[in-house]
């Protein structure tokens, strides 16, 4: 079965520190790659995605992710942190073969301490 | 567009009742899902439609959750009887099939089940 891992279950930095969420998943074949973000009380939103070409992607709010296809991972980067991005972040696989159907990793909480 | 619909946004019910949740997919999109997210097991997906067709439930917990997608405008997941385990945060998300695209995600209906 596929999975997803996020093994940050719980991250606390203060404002201006640098971030990185690991992302690792155990499909063997060609994946579309997502991150989303949930802030407190509202929906999961797209912050970035991977389809395919430069394995650097780059997000809204600063994020940026790189997909490292040896190591199965998709770890989502942020050079320096605000309060604001206090939030729930999950890492998401689409494996190619499988239409539309999403793996979601179980999340990161991430908060920032101004 | 107005995104992903749900309703009820709130729904406190006792056990054994019926519950009605209710989704309207982004116009255009053809695929539907249905997530469940708790604490302890973070976001499942529960079942997917694509062209109003069931893809995979293999998701859904119990017989007690069915779910329909009558057109291609609205879906329904329905727990009858509820219990209180049933309890979380249920997500309706709507995306393109056939192609690389994410997914949507609705506000999504926070379920308590007294």
């Amino acid at each position: 079965a596929q999975s997803v891992s996020q093994h940050n279950h719980h991250v606390i930095l203060s404002e201006a520190a640098s971030l990185e969420l690991g992302c690792n998943y155990s499909y063997g074949g060609t994946v579309n790659l997502f991150w989303y973000v949930q802030y407190p009380g509202q929906h999961l939103q797209l912050l970035l995605k991977y389809f395919s070409g430069d394995p650097l992607v780059k997000g809204i709010k600063g994020f940026e992710a790189e997909f490292i296809k040896s190591k199965f991972s998709f770890n989502l980067r942020k050079p320096s942190v605000q309060w604001s991005d206090t939030a729930e972040y999950f890492c998401a696989v689409n494996p190619w073969n499988t239409g539309n159907q999403f793996y979601f990793g179980t999340g990161t909480s991430l908060t920032v301490i101004p | 567009d107005a995104g992903v619909i749900q309703s009820p946004r709130h729904e406190v019910t006792e056990m054994g009742q019926e519950v009605t949740l209710r989704c309207k997919p982004i116009s255009g999109h053809n695929s539907l899902f249905w997530y469940r997210q708790t604490m302890m097991r973070g976001l499942e997906l529960l079942i997917y439609f694509n062209n109003n067709v069931p893809i995979d439930d293999s998701g859904m917990p119990e017989d007690r959750f069915s779910a329909k997608m009558p057109n291609a405008s609205f879906s329904t997941l329905k727990i009858q009887p509820s219990e209180p385990r049933d309890s979380a945060v249920y997500f309706c998300a709507s995306g393109i099939a056939g192609g690389v695209n994410e997914q949507f995600f609705g506000p999504g209906t926070r379920l308590t089940v007294l």
